[in-house]
């Protein structure tokens, strides 16, 4: 239990271009997703936290015209990278934390495998 | 100073061997501890969650808790060469509402 996807795994676009970054906790209901930048061998950055049906709270120096972000269900949240730059080139992670009857404890988060961007 | 403290390494040890990763942090009311591994270019993995003190084992895995220290653990016994890996630590304080602070991981080399 507790897996979470993100889709795509590896994307590659022009500058200027958006993307757009899928995530889904494919068997609970998140509560809370979290979307995270990491640098190569670089620690987790945490960019944004997003509440279902309420607005992200993003991190300070994170901008939010260009990371927009969506989280319409329970399920799903997405990442939109816009106009985006050679400098947005990372590696994007995105977690879910929600609520489980056993097992690890309430709150926990659960990442997904992750999208490699490249902005050319 | 950062909340939590994790030696970056790299740690290289040989197959079989016993491996110690640890953190220090400083904020007293992390109640909740975890250890992520994460292997290059994918998304983190929980290995292992205790909350407040003591040990805890799975498998291969023992995870140690010293509060009194603000000092955590993670043994990895016979230790394989696919256990090569970055080990993140994260802790919480009690609540829903608190966040996942993180190490900067601990990058772990087994050579067989």
């Amino acid at each position: 239990g507790a897996v979470v996807s993100q889709h795509p795994s590896w994307v590659i676009c022009k500058s200027g271009t958006s993307v757009k970054i899928e995530c889904r906790s494919l068997d609970f209901q998140a509560t809370t997703m979290f979307w995270y930048r990491q640098f190569p061998k670089q620690s987790l950055m945490l960019m944004a936290t997003s509440n279902e049906g309420s607005k992200a709270t993003y991190e300070q120096g994170v901008e939010k015209d260009k990371f927009l972000i969506n989280h319409a269900s329970l399920t799903l949240s997405t990442l939109t990278v816009t106009s985006a730059h050679p400098e947005d080139s990372s590696f994007y992670i995105c977690s879910a934390r929600g609520f489980f009857s056993r097992g690890p404890p309430t709150d926990t988060q659960y990442f997904g495998p992750g999208t490699r961007l490249t902005v050319l | 100073q950062k909340e939590v403290e994790q030696d970056p390494g790299p740690l290289s040890v040989p197959e079989g061997a016993i491996v110690s990763l640890n953190c220090t942090y400083s904020n007293s009311a992390f109640q909740y501890f975890m250890w992520y591994r994460q292997y290059s270019r994918k998304g983190p993995e929980l290995l292992m969650y205790t909350y407040s003190s003591g040990n805890k084992e799975d498998g291969r895995f023992t995870a140690q808790v010293d509060k009194s220290s603000k000092y955590i653990s993670l043994f990895i016994r016979d230790s394989q060469p696919s256990d090569s890996a970055t080990y993140l630590c994260a802790m919480r304080g009690f609540g829903a509402g608190n966040m996942l602070t993180f190490g900067g991981g601990t990058r772990l080399m087994v050579k067989p």
